[in-house]
């Protein structure tokens, strides 16, 4: 059972364009985190959120927890080569401990 | 510093045998997880052991299982595998403490596993 429903399962942008990936679930959780995954590689963290409402921002990147807790949003602006990859977010709650519950990612080609 | 090892990177394997692979935490790192990953069914947890005790178990047959030594290294090992086993396995390191349950996890690259 995926607690975690990540959409688009598959975005192709061109360079310069903005885009959002969601992250939904019924579930509520106490931490969310984000990574980017490139092929043959483990997943790279890319942020945390643990406050409902937190809104971060790493370079052309901003992310945000619903203010549940439920649910959260990966923004890019102005997408660029570099970005494709592989997004997968992650949450745990007192139910799982120390595992990690993953989205199934959302596949992100950005093409010059 | 050096981050999480896994090895072997890639591995071919016949059904019915066995095998092992081993990861060696981000130095300090007490808490180790792994994950395998499909691409119908994403990553999914196996288990974390943390201090040389399996603190959680995913959802898999006991044929997986795991260990971690006092130097926090961990091995998991499947035995019979099946063909559906073929898949990328992650490990992931953690560093326990600070004010919340901390589950940011350093992943390595990973062993591919190809069952024949």
């Amino acid at each position: 059972t995926q607690l975690l429903e990540q959409s688009p399962q598959f975005l192709s942008i061109q360079e310069g364009e903005n885009l959002t990936v969601y992250c939904n679930s019924s579930s509520v959780f106490s931490s969310l985190q984000w990574y980017r995954q490139e092929p043959g590689e483990g997943p790279v963290l890319l942020v945390t959120v643990v406050t409902g409402g937190e809104v971060k921002k790493l370079k052309r990147l901003t992310f945000q927890f619903g203010d549940a807790r439920k649910d959260s949003s990966l923004h890019i602006t102005a997408a660029q080569p570099g970005d494709t990859g592989l997004y997968l977010c992650a949450g745990s709650n007192s139910n799982s401990g120390y595992a990690l519950n993953f989205g199934k990612g959302t596949s992100l080609l950005v093409t010059p | 510093k050096a981050g999480v090892t896994q090895t072997p990177r890639y591995l071919i394997k016949t059904r019915g045998q066995q095998v092992t692979l081993s990861c060696s935490p981000i130095s300090g790192h007490r808490s180790v997880s792994w994950y395998q990953q499909t691409p119908g069914q994403g990553l999914q947890f196996l288990f974390e052991y943390f201090s040389e005790t399996q603190r959680n178990k995913g959802n898999f047959p006991g044929r997986f299982s795991g260990r971690q030594f006092s130097n926090s290294r961990s091995e998991m090992n499947v035995s019979t595998l099946e063909l559906g086993d073929s898949a990328l396995y992650l490990c992931a390191s953690s560093w326990v403490g600070g004010p919340y349950m901390n589950t940011e996890a350093f992943f390595g690259q990973g062993t591919r596993l190809t069952v024949v």
